[in-house]
């Protein structure tokens, strides 16, 4: 039972253009969302995060939105660089102000960024 | 600063063997998780330490998962015996706090045959 789903594998995008990566969950519970960058042998690193008290959080090239009502969420990199290429990580935690910072991750997407 | 260090890097074991992963925090960080990725699915939370105390465990999968935090500095983790279901990479993270965005290292990619 996969509560936090990327349904696409691998996404592949010219350089300078927008990347968008998306991610759904199931638990209603899930109140505070994170995505993280994963290298190959290298341990993911975390990138941005947005509580469900908002719908947009920006840093810098990276925005991610969030839709409660559809359970989505997307991370929107502008403009890509190669060296964005990487596994990215929906991760999310049934948070609720208190002591529970368990991570639930995606499968995750491997992003390719072309020169 | 060093960031979080776990050894050894790579093991191969024979299924029923034991194994003890090792995971160094950053210095000072007293919060310590395990997570775990079996090839192909998702990573998997495994336990959080607050200090020496086991704060969140149930991602453990079963009674063969053994994880310490003796002193609440380094953790191990033993797999005691090992399955095949085992395999996969073991990834350690640590924060200064409870908070998100914590740091992980770079995992332990076990293989057990």
């Amino acid at each position: 039972d996969q509560q936090v789903k990327q349904n696409s594998p691998s996404l592949s995008v010219q350089e300078g253009r927008i990347s968008i990566l998306n991610c759904d969950y199931t638990n209603s519970m899930f109140d505070y969302f994170l995505w993280y960058k994963k290298y190959p042998a290298e341990g993911p690193t975390f990138l941005i995060s947005i509580s469900s008290i908002k719908d947009k959080n920006e840093d810098g090239r990276f925005t991610v939105f969030l839709n409660k009502s559809a359970k989505h969420l997307s991370l929107h990199i502008v403009p890509s660089q190669p060296g964005d290429s990487a596994v990215y990580f929906c991760a999310a935690s049934a948070y609720s102000g208190g002591s529970n910072y368990k991570l639930t991750f995606g499968k995750g997407t491997l992003l390719t960024v072309n020169p | 600063e060093a960031g979080v260090t776990q050894f050894p890097s790579h093991s191969v074991i024979e299924k029923g063997q034991t194994v003890t992963l090792r995971c160094d925090p950053i210095s000072g960080h007293d919060n310590l998780y395990w997570y775990r990725r079996v090839m192909g699915k998702e990573i998997k939370f495994l336990l959080h330490f607050v200090k020496e105390s086991k704060q969140d465990e149930s991602g453990m999968p079963n009674n063969r998962f053994l994880a310490e935090r003796t002193g609440g500095t380094y953790s191990t983790l033993k797999v005691q015996p090992a399955e095949l279901e085992d395999s996969g990479v073991y990834f350690c993270a640590s924060s200064p706090r409870q908070e998100f965005g914590y740091t992980f290292g770079s995992g332990t990619r076990l293989t057990v045959v």
